[in-house]
């Protein structure tokens, strides 16, 4: 399955936008990327998946390179409680599950 | 829709116990998967139960063990705890088998002592 790589931390200033980039330079054509996070002692939250179309929803939007090499999950307008831990998974529905990676802990800050 | 909801919520149990970890899915979700979470291990898969059977199982030692019942409840069991096994045990829930669009329940705080 496809290697993804994250910062390990970032900050954004509350009401901006914050970009998280993911890298997933090993994707391969059916491979799905999907994007969670986890807010300090609550289960990991689904936030949105694509293929290689860009997609938005009312939490996110998400990015995605053509090469689809990369992608970036961008939240509008970060709030204090969008401080999480975000993670990138990039998997084929096929290949079954794995672990999670390290993620990228945001910081929204006042 | 009500969501996945894992109980207890909070155990204590001591070294050489056995525990077990009760889960219910979204409803109409048939798919569950247990994860273990660490601060120095992060966030890894345990197993998968799809339609009372297991479908994937990640490397974990046989003392972990799991079911699904015809109702999508799922349990989990770890037998002969060891200090190490002190985690956050996480279930998700997802329509189909393989699916990371999951939903995580709240978890299941274990401290072995």
């Amino acid at each position: 399955d496809a290697k993804t790589t994250q910062p390990t931390s970032m900050d954004c200033a509350e009401g901006r936008a914050a970009n998280l980039p993911c890298n997933h330079s090993t994707i391969s054509g059916n491979e799905y990327v999907y994007w969670y996070r986890q807010i300090h002692s609550q289960g990991p939250q689904y936030i949105i998946h694509g293929l290689k179309n860009n997609e938005t929803n009312e939490m996110a939007s998400l990015i995605i390179t053509e090469d689809r090499k990369s992608s970036t999950l961008i939240l509008p307008h970060a709030t204090l409680r969008d401080t999480a831990v975000y993670y990138c998974i990039v998997r084929d529905t096929n290949a079954g599950k794995s672990t999670f990676g390290d993620g990228t802990t945001l910081t929204v800050k006042p | 829709k009500a969501g996945v909801t894992q109980t207890p919520r909070y155990l204590i149990k001591t070294r050489g116990q056995q525990v077990t970890l009760s889960c219910s899915p979204i409803s109409g979700h048939r798919s569950v998967s247990w994860y273990q979470q660490t601060p120095g291990q992060g966030l890894q898969f345990l197993f998968e139960y799809f339609s009372e059977t297991q479908r994937n199982k990640g490397n974990f030692p046989g003392r972990f063990s799991g079911r699904q019942f015809s109702n999508s409840r799922s349990e989990m069991n770890v037998s002969t705890l060891e200090l190490g096994d002190s985690a956050l045990y996480l279930c998700a829930s997802s329509y189909y088998t393989n699916s990371y669009e999951q939903y995580f329940g709240p978890g299941t705080r274990l401290t072995v002592t």
